[in-house]
């Protein structure tokens, strides 16, 4: 079985800096994908970026990247210039052979001015 | 285009009572997804639907849950016999491919029922 931990369940930032979010997965399968969602106070779920496994390099979407390492079953989160929109819960996610997703427990994002 | 869409958007019901929730998927995703959020579980798949093969229910708790796609496009989700446990936000994705695997799940704002 999948598994997906987020061992930070707050974090704090201030605007403009930058804050990584730490997410570990284990899985038995070689090919699998990974994301990052955020889920704002309106409940709605917003893809913030996707990996594919099988590519070495990191996924960027402007201010978001990722470090993912294989080896390790790390993948975290990199927000770079925080803006006070970024405040949120974020889970961590994983897809394999079943298609379904499991999340992790999320870690909820402050930012301040 | 319009997103996935989930009614009602809050939901109160006595124990006891059976309740309906209803999710719009994206025009054209071929795959549906339900899950749910709650305090105490985290977030938990509970159903997939891909185009026309047998739904995946593993994730359904118990035989009080149930859910159909009709005509492959709109998703009920129907809880009999409502208990306190049962609170939580369920939640109704959809992705765009058959193939299913990797594919971005677009979530809908979700339903809250809350059971007294």
């Amino acid at each position: 079985a999948q598994t997906v931990t987020q061992s930070q369940p707050e974090m704090s930032v201030q605007e403009a800096e930058t804050v990584t979010l730490s997410c570990t997965y284990d899985t038995s399968e070689s090919d699998y994908y990974l994301f990052w969602y955020k889920q704002p106070p309106s409940r709605q779920m917003i893809l913030v970026i996707r990996q594919e496994a099988y590519k070495q390099q990191n996924a960027t979407e402007n201010r978001f990247s990722v470090n993912f390492q294989k080896a390790a079953k790390s993948f975290s989160l990199k927000i770079s210039d925080s803006q006070l929109g970024d405040a949120a819960m974020y889970f961590c996610a994983h897809t394999g052979t079943a298609s379904k997703l499991t999340f992790g427990t999320g870690t909820r994002l402050q930012v301040t001015l | 285009g319009a997103g996935v869409s989930q009614s009602p958007s809050n939901k109160v019901t006595e124990k006891g009572k059976d309740v309906e929730l209803r999710c719009d998927p994206i025009s054209g995703h071929t795959a549906l997804y339900w899950y749910r959020q709650s305090l105490g579980q985290g977030l938990e798949f509970l159903i997939y639907f891909q185009g026309n093969s047998a739904p995946d229910k593993s994730g359904l708790p118990s035989d009080r849950f149930s859910a159909e796609r009709t005509g492959g496009s709109v998703s009920t989700l129907t809880i009999q016999r409502t208990q306190q446990e049962d609170s939580a936000v369920y939640l109704c994705a959809s992705s765009p491919r058959v193939a299913g695997r990797g594919e971005t799940q677009y979530f809908g704002p979700g339903t809250r029922l809350l059971v007294l």
